[in-house]
């Protein structure tokens, strides 16, 4: 069992709509949570950077929180345009924080119709 | 672009082929990571180097050799490779400090197929 699980596997949206993807997490304690995006054919990007002690972080239309309590985070996108269609992964830093021992999600794939 | 470059973006290569992974970072960082994206599956973390030194392996097979000649720079070399091994190949970079996040940026990839 992976120790961050993502859902939907898959997501279908209308232009416009707004969506929340969700990431449980195991991993404990931890140091920061982040939210990347991935485009096809292209490596992730990263979306947000949160610590443990923060609630919730936002960029442009994307808006990422964290209960530390239920271990769960969450990212919401508002106003979704076509170039949303992506992959967005959920990563966990476990508090020894080794830069290499990031813990990925598998993502959600999220496709944005018009 | 995320300062960067990886090269080639798609590879096609039989088995008993020889071949290399190139990967370029304009960034000044100090360390570099190559990572495996399977259909499916988490990113795999394969190799981390750290001003040019190896860090981490993370129990990769023999037939994936990696190279750090200067932090700028990192390859993967491939040999004897298996069909599993049909993956997207990601290298990332990061400053390297261990007290601040340390955001990694990664490349775009190379989508290797082996035959």
């Amino acid at each position: 069992k992976n120790q961050v699980e993502q859902s939907p596997q898959s997501l279908i949206i209308l232009e416009g709509k707004n969506c929340t993807l969700q990431c449980n997490y195991t991993v404990s304690p931890f140091s920061n949570l982040r939210w990347y995006k991935q485009d096809t054919g292209r490596g992730p990007v990263s979306l947000t950077i949160m610590t443990f002690s923060e609630n919730t972080k936002s960029n442009g239309r994307y808006t990422a929180t964290l209960d530390a309590d239920t271990k769960q985070s969450s990212l919401h996108i508002t106003a979704s345009q076509l170039s949303d269609s992506a992959s967005y992964i959920c990563v966990v830093i476990p508090i020894s924080y080794n830069t290499d021992k990031l813990i990925f999600g598998t993502g959600t794939r999220l496709q944005v119709f018009p | 672009e995320t300062g960067v470059t990886q090269t080639p973006r798609h590879l096609v290569m039989g088995m008993t082929n020889k071949k290399s992974l190139k990967c370029e970072q304009h960034l000044g960082h100090n360390a570099m990571y190559w990572y495996k994206q399977s259909a499916k599956k988490p990113l795999e973390l394969m190799f981390v180097y750290s001003l040019e030194e190896r860090v981490e392996n993370n129990s990769v097979p023999s037939r994936f050799s990696p190279e750090c000649p200067n932090s700028s720079h990192l390859f993967l070399h491939l040999h004897t490779l298996q069909p599993e091994d049909s993956a997207l190949y990601l290298c990332a970079s990061s400053q390297g400090e261990r007290e601040t996040p340390d955001t990694q940026y990664f490349g775009p990839g190379t989508r290797l197929t082996v035959l």
